[in-house]
């Protein structure tokens, strides 16, 4: 089974530029989220959807982020403009229950992502 | 202000020993506990959960243990394989959305 796929899986733009993260959840998963990695801060939740609808964005850092699903099978995360602390690694997952403990996120490989 | 910690960001131990790694969380609202593995250049692995209302779960040998009162979560790797270097990362669920802790690197030798 093909898992969630993020792509591209490293991006490097400089300050100022739009980026464009995608994903493709699992088929058959209603929940999607969007997450950001960093040393400072972990692990941290950006934005959930249900059935292609947000639910959720209260992680989203500022008006620059903006995360949409027009979709089942496909999400953005859009940063513009971007700016050098925006450097980190992004995460897709998708989980087809909201009870967690029985249907756990599963994640995408990540975007690392490098504003210069 | 952190829900949940991981406060050793590494352990080192032999293969085939036990490796304990630990965990703490401030909610007491939270109803899953969850526990994911993540290599180098990876995303993180779902690896065991506990609900709020167990004690204990055991996968193999994998077993994660719950002390509400303490509000500590532990989990357990016996034996340890080197195969298990990696980090792992403590997970509390709320209202459907996952609070992560930092991280244990652990690093299993041979």
């Amino acid at each position: 089974d093909a898992g969630v796929i993020q792509s591209p899986r490293h991006e490097v733009t400089e300050m100022g530029q739009e980026v464009t993260l995608r994903c493709k959840p699992i088929s058959g998963h209603d929940y999607l989220f969007w997450y950001r990695q960093t040393m400072m801060r972990g692990l941290e939740l950006l934005i959930y959807f249900n059935n292609n609808v947000p639910i959720d964005d209260s992680g989203m850092p500022e008006d620059r982020f903006s995360a949409k699903m027009p979709n089942a099978s496909f999400s953005t995360l859009k940063i513009q403009p971007s700016e050098p602390r925006d450097s980190a690694v992004y995460f897709c997952a998708s989980s087809s229950l909201r009870e967690q403990g029985d249907q756990p996120q599963h994640f995408g490989d990540g975007t690392r992502l490098s504003i210069l | 202000d952190q829900q949940v910690k991981q406060n050793s960001p590494s352990l080192s131990v032999q293969e085939g020993r036990i490796s304990i790694l630990n965990c703490d969380y401030t909610n007491s609202m939270f109803d899953y506990f969850l526990w994911y593995k993540k290599y180098p250049a990876e995303g993180p692995t779902f690896l065991i959960s506990i609900s709020s209302i167990k004690d204990k779960n055991e996968d193999g040998r994998f077993t994660v243990f719950l002390n509400k009162s303490a509000k500590h979560l532990s989990l357990h790797i016996v034996p340890s394989q080197p195969g298990d270097s990696a980090v792992y990362f403590c997970a509390a669920s709320a209202a459907g959305k996952l609070i992560f802790g930092q991280g244990t690197e652990l690093s299993v030798k041979p």
